[in-house]
């Protein structure tokens, strides 16, 4: 159980292109998601969180305009980095959980490199 | 903000056990957990310890907790080559407060 899964597993895109990535709960409903941002050999840092139904709350420092979260139902959030850059290259994870836990479960990644 | 600190890198022999350390500031801590991650993966949750426990005992692992000194550390009984990766600590504050990361430690088990 609690398995997360993420679209694509990698993707390269041009300079200037707007690339989406899904995250998705398989087998509960994740009333919250979370989507992190993995420099190489660094921890995770928390760009959003996001509530079904509700805009997502981004850390400081996170553009949101650039960094698009949607949460429309209780298995599927997508992150849309926008007009990419060669620095928005990195590994992008994203986490779910369900209502009244505090338990996240991850999802495998998304490499994203940016020519 | 809060800080979680964990050495980078620690080197085992197959069969031996590996403890992994963590310490951490926030003294409001509720939940604090263990992340495997390998390479090119994301991270798997390994096990959590809730704040008002010292101990917890899973196959191999075993968590201890010392809340006064701010200490966390995994105990992986019977090293394996399968082990080897990246392990995160994390650290969850009460009501609604974002997991805080450590650094990670490599773990590299020798054949």
């Amino acid at each position: 159980g609690a398995v997360v899964s993420q679209h694509p597993s990698w993707v390269i895109c041009k300079s200037g292109t707007s690339v989406k990535i899904e995250c998705r709960s398989l087998d509960f409903q994740a009333t919250t998601m979370f989507w992190y941002r993995q420099f190489p050999k660094q921890s995770l840092m928390l760009m959003a969180t996001s509530n079904e139904g509700s805009k997502a709350t981004y850390e400081q420092g996170v553009e949101k305009d650039k960094f698009l979260i949607n949460h429309a139902s209780l298995t599927l959030s997508t992150l849309t980095v926008t007009s990419a850059h060669p620095e928005d290259s990195s590994f992008y994870i994203c986490s779910a959980s369900a209502s009244g836990t505090d338990t996240q479960y991850f999802g495998p990644g998304t490499r994203l490199t940016v020519l | 903000g809060e800080d979680v600190e964990q050495s980078l890198f620690l080197s085992v022999r197959e069969g031996d056990s590996s403890v992994i350390n963590c310490t951490y500031t926030d003294s409001s801590s509720t939940y604090l957990y263990w992340y495997k991650q390998e390479p090119g993966a994301g991270l798997q949750l390994l096990t959590y310890i809730f704040s008002n426990m010292d101990m917890k005992q899973d196959q191999r692992l075993t968590v201890l907790l010392n809340k006064k000194d701010k200490h966390l550390s995994l105990r992986i009984a019977d090293t394996q080559t399968g082990d080897s990766a990246i392990y995160f600590c994390a650290e969850k504050g009460g009501g609604y407060q974002k997991v805080t990361f450590g650094t990670g430690t490599k773990l590299q088990v020798i054949p």
